[in-house]
């Protein structure tokens, strides 16, 4: 079976400090992988995603960058956090497949003071 | 392009009792449709999803959903929920072109009383 994991779990970091978050998965080949923001109170908005290694599209313009450096690796970056990159961050895999679905990690949980 | 709208922000209801979340939908194409629970600082978890056939889907934990083209709806129900079903529920949307991205709506919470 497919698992997923994100670490870390929790993260407190300074601003202007440098990020970086990882994410893999277990169990498939040449999945498609997501990382998504989700602030306080609020839905998902989708950050980057990746078709396959080094093949990074990034939605919304940001201090934030991902690398995608092993096939079921997924790396999301940032050089300066700032306090509005605080939130909970999700990494998700699609089967490369036409099954539809994304399968979502446990998150990680990022203040910056 | 996508859009998904989930009616209600917040929605309170005591334990035992039906509860339906509602989500309606626009898109240019035919879609597939996603219902997903988040507990408290976890991850989503799929509840059910529509891909094609009966309009009416079980999941898990006892939800179901309903797919209405003609009003490009897909509410969630429950006939009798727990305190446990207290969550964030999101409904989704992905193009059935085999495109990458899903779109999520901006989520309902599901607050229930004892």
């Amino acid at each position: 079976s497919q698992t997923i994991h994100q670490w870390p779990a929790t993260l407190v970091q300074p601003v202007g400090s440098p990020l970086s978050l990882e994410c893999t998965v277990e169990g498939t080949s040449n999945p498609n992988l997501y990382w998504y923001r989700q602030a306080a109170g609020r839905g998902l908005q989708l950050l980057f995603y990746s078709v396959g290694i080094g093949q990074i599209s990034s939605e919304v313009p940001q201090n934030l960058s991902a690398s995608r450096p092993q096939d079921r690796q997924f790396i999301l970056s940032s050089k300066k956090l700032l306090l509005s990159d605080s939130g909970f961050y999700l990494c998700a895999w699609k089967p490369g497949g036409p099954r539809p679905e994304q399968f979502f990690g446990p998150g990680t949980r990022l203040t910056v003071l | 392009a996508q859009s998904v709208t989930q009616l209600d922000s917040q929605v309170p209801v005591f334990e035992e009792a039906p509860v339906e979340l509602r989500c309606n939908y626009s898109s240019s194409v035919s879609v597939y449709l996603f219902w997903y629970v988040q507990y408290p600082n976890q991850g989503l978890q799929l509840l059910l999803k529509y891909l094609s056939g009966s309009t009416l889907v079980k999941g898990i934990n006892g939800f179901e959903a309903e797919f209405n083209k003609s009003q490009t709806s897909f509410h969630l129900r429950k006939p009798s929920v727990h305190i446990s079903d207290t969550a964030e529920y999101f409904c989704a949307v992905s193009p059935n072109t085999g495109g990458f991205k899903t779109i999520f709506g901006a989520g309902t919470r599901l607050f229930v009383k004892a």
